[in-house]
């Protein structure tokens, strides 16, 4: 099955720096990639997503890529801010497989003001 | 703005209880999802359900579990007999039609200690 990898785990930055979380996937018939925010004592929220047939999407302060050949994807922020302090999760979807969602490790962003 | 609910936020319970956690899924969406999470580790599925019955279920979802959409609009995870290693968040998540991409939405969780 699927099997997605996201470094780093950790990731601390200065306010108004960029912060670049990136993640692997095994299963070449992956064809969805979200991107999600945990706050403390909340849910996983959507941030962004792409779909394979994208190399690059970008909302404002965020940005993801998408390298199928080497089956790698990328989150991008820019200008962080202390609100952007969080657990982000990758995620990859493959249609054989019931629709679900295979999530990467996480990464612990810190933003120092 | 719709959200995934889920109740309660935390359950404690002693070995070889059954719990049942619930979920109230947005309104239109049709798709449902369990998933735990383990403290320190990975978002893991459980189980997705549509149209009254299980599409999809992990090696995690063995016979102690199961789901149940019980009255249209509430979503039910059961484990009959917990083990300790049951410990974890568990999230619902529901989505809407329109295919894969459409975004699943989470709820906020429940956390189940089993003492």
């Amino acid at each position: 099955g699927e099997n997605v990898e996201q470094h780093p785990s950790t990731l601390s930055v200065q306010e108004g720096d960029s912060a670049v979380i990136k993640c692997t996937y095994s299963d070449s018939a992956s064809n969805y990639f979200p991107w999600y925010k945990q706050e403390l004592g909340k849910g996983p929220q959507l941030i962004i997503d792409i779909r394979s047939n994208v190399g690059e999407k970008k909302d404002q302060r965020i940005a993801v890529t998408l390298n199928k050949t080497a089956k790698h994807f990328s989150l991008h922020i820019t200008e962080t801010q202390p609100e952007d302090s969080a657990v982000y999760f990758c995620a990859a979807h493959t249609p054989a497989a019931g629709n679900k969602l295979t999530f990467g490790g996480g990464t612990r962003v810190l933003v120092k003001p | 703005e719709p959200e995934v609910t889920q109740t309660p936020s935390h359950q404690v319970t002693q070995m070889g209880q059954e719990v049942i956690l619930r979920c109230v899924p947005i309104s239109n969406h049709l798709y449902f999802y369990w998933y735990r999470q383990i403290l320190g580790q990975k978002v893991e599925f459980l189980v997705s359900f549509y149209n009254n019955e299980i599409s999809e279920k992990s090696e995690i979802f063995d016979d102690q579990f199961s789901v149940e959409r019980p009255d249209g609009s509430n979503f039910t995870l059961k484990i009959r007999s917990t083990k300790l290693e049951d410990s974890a968040m568990y999230f619902c998540a529901s989505r809407g039609v329109g295919g894969p991409y459409n975004e699943q939405f989470f709820g906020p969780g429940t956390r189940l200690t089993v003492l």
